[in-house]
């Protein structure tokens, strides 16, 4: 969906590198969520947030930090990068006052740490 | 702890076949159930959706079945076509409450 962007669309990097991941949307969605998808696995929550003031930890934080810079922009930040960070990652959005609670998808970021 | 429980991981199914998907959830709290469907290289978007007030929902081919009290739910897609192939995602949330809890994935083939 062209209304959520993520940039890099891939990125290798290597053992201990500060990464950081964008995410922009211009729906005009007020919920923002990053996600991991390991094979397998299927897609894990790192974090979201409810508004520009919220932010919350999903199942799998650790080692992940984010920011909500404005309404369009949520970034996720690898401090130190490490191997098992190695995932496909996911932005979403959704919007509350909806009756449904769709969630539409970015294209992804490929991320590969060495 | 994985609340939603997706089978089977992997599925091939001949073109025109029925494919079927599995999904099994904990938390009675639950109630918003809805699939995505993610082709390569793309984000997983919805597909089909139901609340468990109805046992059935149905979208063109595809189907949704709900049984609350197995706490389980099914996608099936009739006369399944190769462009069907994707990976399927069952996902289940509390109205209003946001966060999905996705099951593990089963990536659909359909053979011409």
């Amino acid at each position: 969906d062209a209304d959520v962007t993520q940039t890099p669309r891939n990125r290798i990097t290597k053992t201990g590198k500060r990464i950081m991941l964008e995410c922009s949307q211009t729906k005009g969605h007020d919920r923002m969520y990053w996600y991991r998808q390991d094979p397998g696995l299927g897609l894990r929550l790192i974090y979201y947030s409810f508004d520009v003031k919220d932010i919350n930890k999903g199942e799998i934080s650790d080692g992940y930090s984010v920011s909500r810079q404005a309404q369009a922009k949520f970034s996720l930040s690898l401090e130190s990068a490490i191997p098992n960070q190695t995932a496909l990652y996911f932005c979403a959005t959704s919007d509350p006052d909806r009756r449904t609670d769709t969630q539409y998808f970015g294209p992804g970021t490929r991320l590969t740490v060495l | 702890q994985q609340q939603v429980k997706q089978s089977p991981q992997s599925l091939i199914v001949q073109k025109g076949g029925i494919s079927i998907i599995n999904c099994a959830y904990e938390n009675t709290a639950f109630d918003y159930f809805p699939w995505y469907q993610q082709f390569p290289g793309k984000g997983p978007a919805l597909l089909i959706a139901i609340r468990p007030d109805v046992s059935e929902k149905k979208e063109g081919r595809f189907t949704i079945s709900f049984n609350k009290s197995a706490k389980q739910f099914s996608l099936h897609i009739m006369d399944s076509q190769p462009g069907d192939s994707a990976t399927y995602f069952c996902a289940a949330s509390m109205t209003r409450g946001g966060k999905l809890i996705f099951g593990q994935g089963t990536e659909l083939s359909v053979k011409p």
